[in-house]
């Protein structure tokens, strides 16, 4: 099993431009999340998925959208990427109804 | 709102010399509190999960503990292999989503 894979590792955007970043997981998972990672900040919540077919939003919406192409696939897309974005951003997978996560690798961003 | 606290942000310790890593938290009725792992470039690795007070939980040189305001990740006789960044996070019952409330980490380097 691979887990919860992500796509791209690392990528780096021009202020204005968009991008997707992709994620699947193979643990057969209802819920999915996508957070991002910054210094001092801690990993904070962007969107969550609980089970196919619905999302919601985390602290910090903002900024971003996320579609669950079905029960594997949980998409994080930037619209109009700020610098402020800059991140390391990090896919995970649960159980339903359980606390723990599984993360996968992340994909660092940089937006100049 | 929920909150967690981490202490010390880092710690350097000789292979060999036992230390604790703590973790402060405020939560309207705790649900589950879990430690994580993570290793520079890649994803915070799942630990333990403690439910209540007086529980306790071990997996090779680390022992997790939790009272009703912190827990404690007790490392003894560390090796240079332990050096990571340790995350604590929190769930609360009445929160929607299964939503983590995660610390900012303590860094952790063992020296050989």
């Amino acid at each position: 099993n691979a887990g919860v894979t992500q796509t791209p590792k690392f990528q780096v955007l021009k202020t204005g431009q968009s991008m997707t970043l992709q994620c699947a997981q193979d643990m057969n998972h209802n819920s999915m999340y996508w957070y991002r990672q910054d210094p001092g900040m801690g990993l904070r919540l962007i969107y969550y998925s609980a089970s196919e077919g619905t999302t919601d939003k985390g602290e910090v919406p903002n900024g971003y959208n996320v579609s669950r192409l079905n029960k594997r696939e949980f998409s994080l897309r930037l619209e109009s990427a700020a610098p402020s974005q800059t991140s390391v951003y990090f896919c995970a997978s649960s159980e339903a109804g359980l606390g723990y996560r599984y993360f996968g690798p992340g994909t660092r961003l940089l937006v100049l | 709102e929920d909150q967690v606290t981490q202490s010390p942000e880092a710690l350097r310790l000789q292979e060999g010399e036992s230390s604790s890593l703590n973790c402060s938290y405020t939560v309207s009725g705790l649900r589950g509190l879990f430690w994580y792992r993570q290793d520079p470039g890649k994803g915070p690795e799942f630990l333990f999960t403690l439910y209540s007070a007086g529980e306790e939980k071990e997996k090779e040189r680390l022992k997790a503990t939790l009272t009703k305001k912190e827990s404690f990740l007790h490392i003894t006789a560390p090796k240079p292999e332990d050096s990571a960044t340790y995350l604590c996070a929190v769930q609360a019952w009445n929160n929607a989503g299964n939503m983590l409330t995660f610390g900012g980490g303590t860094r952790l380097m063992v020296k050989p």
